[in-house]
């Protein structure tokens, strides 16, 4: 069965201090990635995602993410945090051909940036 | 606004009562999906449809039950509410074809006391 893990729980930052989060999968398929974002009381929405090619994707806000595959990794990086940035961040997979479509999602990240 | 809308946004109910949360996807998308995030389970797959059928299941329990009509919208169903059920219930959406990417709604928040 597929499993997202999700390294840390909680981080806390200064702001304009590099954000590195990370996320390892299991799976032996091929997969598609991606990271989501939660801001407090909102809905999730997606911060970017890997489907195929360059493994390092960029997404909205500043957010990078690098696939490396022999480590079934999913590192989501940014190099100066707002306080703006303070929500929760999932990283979930979807395996390509599996049933359905669904993400499976790990643990979460809860970010928190000091002013 | 990702265009997914989820009824009610806030329910608060009783041991023991049923509940129906309802989900209205994205125009154009015919997959919906359920999710549960509770603090202790993080956000759990419930289930999903596809075009009224039911594609995938996950941790759903047996007190639950969800449909998907021939508008597209989905209906969850929670009977026999326990005070661990109480959570966010959130609907996605994603359009035909490959990818995975899901639009989510802005979650029901269910109390049971």
């Amino acid at each position: 069965a597929q499993s997202v893990s999700q390294h840390n729980h909680h981080v806390i930052l200064s702001e304009a201090a590099s954000l590195e989060l990370g996320c390892n999968y299991s799976y032996g398929g091929t997969v598609n990635l991606f990271w989501y974002v939660q801001y407090p009381g909102q809905h999730l929405q997606l911060l970017l995602k890997y489907f195929s090619g360059d493994p390092l994707v960029k997404g909205i806000k500043g957010f990078e993410a690098e696939f490396i595959k022999s480590k079934f990794s999913f590192n989501l990086r940014k190099p100066s945090v707002q306080w703006s940035d303070t929500a929760e961040y999932f990283c979930a997979v979807n395996a390509r051909g599996n049933q359905g479509g669904k993400l499976i999602f790990g643990q979460g990240t809860e970010l928190s940036v000091k002013p | 606004d990702s265009g997914v809308t989820q009824t009610p946004k806030h329910l608060i109910t009783a041991t023991g009562q049923r509940v129906t949360l309802r989900c209205s996807p994205r125009s154009g998308d015919l997959s919906v999906y359920w999710y549960q995030q509770s603090l202790d389970q993080g956000l759990q797959f419930l289930i999903q449809y596809y075009n009224g059928e039911e594609r995938a299941k996950g941790n759903i329990l047996e007190r639950f039950s969800a449909q998907q009509f021939p508008d597209l919208h989905s209906e969850l169903n929670l009977s026999s509410l326990e005070l661990g059920d109480s959570a966010l219930y959130f609907c996605a959406s994603s359009p035909p074809g490959i990818g995975g990417e899901l639009f989510f709604g802005e979650g029901s928040r269910l109390t049971v006391l």
